[in-house]
């Protein structure tokens, strides 16, 4: 079946531009969480969405980061006035319910460079 | 202390070697573990599951020690193509997975 699904797979911004990147989780994961990774590193968590819960933000690193999801599907994630420091992979990735169980699958990434 | 840690190597060994990994991790509570596998500049993909009676899959072991807080993999017959970063994750202090910043594996010939 699909699997988890990133757009755009790339993105060249200037810096102070806003940018947003689409994740399309599994069908039926009711869980969707976004992390970043820099270059030669691990996977910073940013936030967490399960079900009709309030999200867990506690992961992004400043206002200018936020994200939207629309019920368990679509997820989107924002990022204002991007500063060169915000260069990285963005990864998506979704699973059947919360941590507690089930593992995560990872969409291919949004790689963003900012000028 | 992190919520899980890990050895960030490399670790560097010859085709044929058996390696091992470790992972540590704080909360005693966890209930939830895995292993996944890194390639450069891609996602991470789930290599193995990791139960409390232990599991195989192949040349790969996954272990558990609750009394001791973490989390092994052993890859025995390693091949070129084992080359890759191993990332472990457990579930943490809330709801979510934690992942470890990774071990980079260097199999050379």
């Amino acid at each position: 079946g699909a699997g988890v699904s990133q757009s755009p797979s790339n993105k060249v911004t200037e810096k102070g531009k806003d940018v947003e990147l689409r994740c399309d989780p599994i069908s039926g994961h009711t869980a969707l969480y976004w992390y970043r990774q820099r270059l030669g590193q691990g996977l910073e968590f940013l936030i967490y969405f399960q079900g009709n819960s309030a999200p867990d933000k506690s992961g992004l690193p400043s206002d200018r980061f936020s994200a939207e999801r629309t019920g368990e599907s679509v997820s989107t994630l924002t990022i204002q006035r991007t500063q060169q420091e915000d260069s990285a992979v963005y990864l998506c990735a979704s699973s059947l319910d919360g941590g507690r169980i089930y593992e995560q699958f990872f969409g291919p990434g949004t790689r963003l460079t900012v000028l | 202390r992190k919520e899980v840690e890990q050895d960030p190597g490399p670790f560097n060994v010859p085709e044929g070697a058996t390696v091992a990994f470790n992972c540590t991790y704080s909360n005693s509570a966890s209930q939830s573990f895995f292993w996944y596998r890194q390639d450069c500049r891609k996602e991470p993909k789930l290599l193995m599951s990791v139960y409390s009676s232990g599991n195989e899959d192949g040349r790969f072991t996954a272990q558990l020690n609750r009394a001791s807080q973490y989390i092994s993999l052993l890859i025995r017959d390693s091949k070129l193509s084992d080359s890759a970063t191993y990332l472990c994750a457990v579930n943490g202090f809330t709801d979510k997975l934690i992942f470890g910043t990774g071990t980079r594996l260097q199999v050379f010939p």
